[in-house]
Formats: C-alpha cells, structure tokens, sequence
C-alpha cells in the first residue's frame, strides 16, 4: 500500500514569491492535514481537510491557504513568501472518522526562501 | 488547553543501553498519545499509539511506552539500543474537540554511541 506522498521533495523561491505544496493520501482515505516544521519551533498544526472542506487551521496567516480536490489530494499555497516561511511542510491522513486520530505522514517537501 | 513536554531535547546512550525518552502531557479528558520518530530529510513514522485499555504499549522496532494517569506521562523505552535508533522522537496528544490536530512537543534527538 503506497504511503502519503508530496511533491516537490526540494522548492526554492524568493521572498514575495508564491508557493505551491502537494500532497496524495494514502488511499481510502479523506482527511488531509498540513504542518509545518520550522527550525526553532517545533511542529505546528496549519490546514485539517476533510471531505474537500476546511475543518481547521492553526494560528497562521491568511496567505497561507489550500484546498482538498475530489480524489482528496491536496495542495498548500503560501503566498507572499516571507523569509520565515522556510521550513519542511509536512502532509498527513487520516480515516474520515479517525477516532483516536492516527495520523499518517508523508515525507515533506522542504521550502526554502531566500 | 492540551500541551506536551518531552524532557530532554538531546539523549546520548550507548549501544545496547537503555532507551529512555520522557514525555509529560497536559489534558483534562483522557488524552490519546503518540509517538513518533523521524529520521533526517524524512517525514514522521509513528512508532506506537495509546487510545484506551492497556496501558503498556508495544510498538515497532522494540519500542514500548507506557501512559501513567497519576503522572501524566507516557516514556518511551527501549531495552537495548541500536544505532539504527539515532533519529528525533516527538510525543503527541490528539486535540480534544475534533479540531484535527496533533499538538507536538519540542522533540528529542537521540544520540546512539559506538
């Protein structure tokens, strides 16, 4: 059975710059989570989807945003990218009624801005 | 609120040592606890999980943990370490309230000495 996957692995932009993250759950299932995990701090909760609708966001800013298509792949955008940003994003999912909430996650995408 | 706080942010033993990675939660309903292990350039591989019932987990690798209600914690431990085990470990709490999130502590770098 395939794992979550992201892409791209490596993102490099430049500050101002959008960014575009993606992400495919393991099949079955239909939640989708971002984190991010930034030096210093730690990982911190960003977007839960479900069913192709928000159900959650961390305390982030609004340029960061996604979305969940019908197959419940998802994308982030960050926009505006600022310095701070850099970090590896990492995707995970869930059953839809998780439960004890076992989250599976993928391998990340790092994003560097300079 | 809920919250985690691992003891530790470096622990150094040597091969065939005892592993020992402490991890205190925060949580006025029944939490459900995680850990997970994360070896470098690569995303979050959970290791064992504590719902209900038992409250000795065995998990992969050799791993165990066990969920302390008086103490409000949930070590990890390994009887004997190998150096395949040097890697970070971050403890978990699922979010009450269905909000999606895991709620991380800081990490700890394991170090696994020759």
């Amino acid at each position: 059975e395939a794992g979550v996957t992201q892409s791209p692995t490596h993102l490099i932009k430049t500050r101002g710059q959008q960014a575009t993250l993606r992400c495919s759950p393991i099949s079955g299932h239909t939640s989708v989570y971002w984190y991010q995990q930034a030096l210093g701090l730690g990982l911190q909760f960003l977007l839960w989807y479900d069913e192709g609708e928000e159900r959650n966001r961390g305390n982030f800013p609004p340029r960061f945003s996604g979305r969940q298509f019908p197959n419940y792949s998802s994308e982030l955008n960050v926009n505006a990218l600022e310095l701070e940003d850099s970090a590896l994003y990492l995707c995970a999912s869930s059953l839809a009624t998780p439960g004890d909430n076992e989250q599976f996650f993928g391998p990340g995408t790092r994003l560097t801005v300079l | 609120a809920q919250s985690v706080t691992q003891l530790g942010s470096h622990v150094s033993v040597s091969e065939g040592a005892l592993v020992l990675l402490r991890c205190n939660y925060s949580s006025s309903v029944p939490p459900y606890l995680f850990w997970y292990v994360q070896y470098p350039n690569q995303g979050l591989q959970l290791l064992l999980k504590y719902t209900t019932g038992a409250t000795l987990v065995k998990g992969i690798n050799g791993f165990e943990a066990e969920f302390k209600k008086s103490e409000t914690s949930f070590h990890l431990t390994k009887p004997s370490a190998h150096m395949s085990d040097a890697a970070e470990y971050f403890c978990a709490v699922s979010d009450w309230g269905n909000t999606g999130k895991l709620i991380f502590g800081q990490g700890t770098t394991l170090q696994v000495k020759p």
